[in-house]
């Protein structure tokens, strides 16, 4: 089985650009889709990046989500922050028998 | 509207049983995998287990193996998990989440709101 490993905690100012990274300890981060889920204080996880980079309807295109290969390590950015975007944020993946989260990042907007 | 309703949780004694349910409305429940995913009071998400469409495939996380059994039932749009010998260190939110497909190994977009479960004596 493989890690996911995320900062445990990010802070930026409103209007500026944050990224996450989420590193993957063994086996290619190319190899399965990242997805990046979004939990405010007590509400359930959604969905923000799946399929490393692709959005759901309803996400602003201020969130975006990438790959890098060589650090083997996949990203959240988000631009323009608000401070509605103050949550917790986890990265997941999988292999053929497991599905793994990161320990996730809690960005605060101040 | 797509909706996930988690159910049978509670207050549980060390070693007892307790089985959780999940209604799903607003989708075609049997063209997709479903999961549960449970969170520790204070802690981050921990994948479950994991049921294809057709529950021709499924999974487990290691600490729950032999312990937990998943199950579907297509005809009443319902998903459960059977947890027995329950511990301590099972305390936790738990949410039924649907995948995008109808494999286990892809991506969720929709969660429940969770049923808690606390094993204490």
């Amino acid at each position: 089985n493989f890690m996911l490993t995320q900062p445990h905690s990010v802070s930026e100012s409103p209007g500026k650009t944050v990224t996450i990274s989420c590193t993957r300890s063994s086996g290619s981060i190319a190899s399965n889709y990242v997805q990046w889920y979004q939990q405010r204080p007590g509400s359930s996880p959604t969905t923000v990046i799946y399929e490393d980079n692709q959005r759901p309807s309803g996400v602003p295109d201020r969130f975006s989500g990438s790959i890098d290969s060589s650090s083997n390590s996949a990203s959240l950015t988000i631009s323009g922050l608000k401070t509605e975007d103050e949550a917790d944020y986890y990265c997941q993946s999988y292999d053929s028998s497991n599905q793994v989260f990161g320990g996730g990042t809690k960005l605060t907007v101040l | 509207e797509v909706q996930l309703v988690e159910s049978g949780g509670g207050l549980v004694q060390p070693g007892r049983s307790l089985r959780l349910s999940c209604a799903a409305s607003g989708f075609t429940f049997d063209d997709y995998a479903m999961h549960w995913v449970r969170q520790a009071p204070g802690k981050g998400l921990e994948w479950v287990s994991g049921i294809s469409w057709n529950s021709g495939s499924i999974g487990y996380a290691d600490s729950v193996k032999g312990r937990f059994t998943i199950s579907r039932d297509n005809a009443k749009n319902s998903l459960y998990l059977q947890m027995n010998s329950l511990r301590a260190e099972d305390t936790a939110l738990y949410y039924c989440a649907k995948a995008i497909t109808g494999v286990l190994q892809d991506a969720f977009d929709i969660w429940g709101q969770g049923t808690m479960v606390t094993v204490s004596s």
